[in-house]
């Protein structure tokens, strides 16, 4: 059984950083891509960016890109999501993703974490 | 703003059939058959529903159907259930090798 297991929520105050993360389990971690998906409160779903474990290739959607890094490491099957300056902005409820067939679909979602950015 | 173009709202009577549309380009839904639907109920992750444009996972209920024409995606519902109240979501592959997703439309079951 596929598995996406993410870490707790997270409180922290603007300009700190935070990285959050999702064990996986059930599947071969290196031969799907990976990713993470977010929702604001009261809104939709964003697509954020993904990583292939086995090579660490990296895509980012025009609209994350520079304001976050998403990582994994294959040795743990492990999925990362790291901000280097928390904004208020970020404030979310965050899924780790698995997708299938490349990049085609997501066909497995975690629990979620919820971030709160707050003075 | 979304990618993609989705119904705010939409609502039917049990038993009835709605549609939702999904509306995007010919870089995203209308270049490829790559098109997938998500079911999220408040507080819970949200769950594929469709796949490729009209591909059921297994366990989903046959009542889900979809199909595309052109840049347009459509989920149908049919015999609805108070259960199928939720948030749905469309996402389609694109061409920058990426995906993105609909702004979500929320069905109320009257």
């Amino acid at each position: 059984e596929v598995q996406l297991v993410q870490s707790g929520a997270e409180v922290r105050k603007p300009g700190e950083s935070l990285k959050i993360s999702c064990r996986t389990s059930g599947y071969t971690f290196s031969n799907h891509w990976i990713g993470w998906v977010r929702q604001m409160p009261g809104k939709g779903l964003e697509w954020m960016g993904i990583v292939y474990p086995d090579d660490s290739d990296t895509r980012y959607s025009p609209s994350f890109q520079g304001q976050v890094t998403i990582s994994a490491d294959k040795s743990i099957n492990i999925a990362y999501l790291q901000w280097g300056s928390l904004k208020a902005s970020d404030s979310a409820m965050y899924y780790c993703v698995r997708h299938r067939s490349g990049l085609r679909l997501i066909d497995y979602w975690g629990q979620g974490t919820l971030v709160t950015v707050s003075s | 703003q979304s990618a993609l173009t989705q119904p705010a709202s939409v609502s039917g009577f049990p038993g009835q059939s709605i549609t939702i549309s999904c509306t995007g380009t010919s870089s995203d839904v209308g270049g490829y058959d790559y098109v997938s639907w998500y079911q999220q109920h408040p507080g819970k992750a949200p769950k594929l529903m469709i796949y490729d444009v009209s591909d059921r996972p297994s366990g989903v209920s046959p009542r889900f159907s979809a199909s595309k024409s052109g840049n347009t995606a459509s989920l149908t519902i049919s015999g609805l259930q108070a259960e199928d109240e939720a948030d749905y979501y469309c996402s389609s592959y694109t061409s920058s090798t990426t995906l993105t997703f609909g702004g979500g439309t929320k069905l109320t079951v009257l």
